[in-house]
């Protein structure tokens, strides 16, 4: 069964350093999204990326934060200047597209990263 | 402002009872989607809902668009049912897809 893969599963970063999550979506899959879980807290929405550009982006998704699809399998999350409060797991997800442009179907999540910025 | 209330936060039930996880939500929506977080930190999808009931297996899953509430159900639930449940929509006024979550509600079954 296909599954969405993130890279690497945890990552110990120094303050101010910039870091690069990966992950490996569905491969048929159009939409794609990035997520994040403070320990203890809810999971939040971070941006959503489709058709080779952002889509849309919460407020946490700052000027520190960009994504790409470099190579049209992979979709990266970059944080330039990592501070110690982007600690928390971060969840890449994807889905497929059926409905009147909208992604309306069901959100498939990789593992998570557990970043670590010390 | 919680967009999302889930309860009960934690739950503990003795093996083969009936369990419900309930979630309210204040904002219109295209979508309801119950996730299932295990005690590592993956994250499963369950049911995405946008009206009625689905069934898997155990789990019932359904939908009040009206009232904006949402119910998880699980039948004779097992000490591998226990994780965290997560309640999270699809804001209707969104076009891609993205999700507002619930806090979770923490299940464990004893047995």
């Amino acid at each position: 069964e296909p599954e969405v893969t993130q890279t690497p599963s945890h990552q110990v970063t120094q303050m101010g350093q910039e870091v690069i999550l990966r992950c490996v979506p569905i491969s048929n899959h159009l939409y794609f999204y990035w997520y994040r879980q403070i320990l203890g807290q809810k999971v939040e929405f971070l941006v959503s990326f489709y058709n080779n550009e952002i889509s849309e982006k919460s407020e946490i998704f700052d000027d520190q934060f960009s994504v790409e699809r470099p190579d049209g399998s992979n979709f990266t999350l970059k944080i330039r200047s990592t501070k110690l409060e982007d600690s928390a797991m971060y969840f890449c997800a994807s889905s497929d597209s059926l409905l009147s442009g909208r992604a309306m179907n069901e959100q498939f999540f990789g593992p998570g990263t557990r970043l670590t910025v010390l | 402002k919680n967009e999302v209330e889930q309860s009960p936060q934690n739950l503990t039930a003795q093996e083969g009872e009936f369990i419900t996880i309930n979630c309210s939500y204040s904002v219109g929506i295209s979508a309801l989607h119950w996730l299932q977080q295990h005690p590592g930190g993956g994250i499963v999808s369950l049911f995405m809902l946008s009206s009625g009931k689905k069934k898997h297996g155990r789990l019932i899953a359904t939908i009040n668009i009206q009232e904006k509430h949402s119910s998880l159900h699980i039948t004779a639930s097992h000490p591998r049912d226990s994780a965290v449940y997560i309640c999270a929509v699809q804001n209707y006024g969104g076009s891609q897809g993205n999700l507002i979550f619930g806090k979770g509600t923490k299940l464990s079954v004893k047995p």
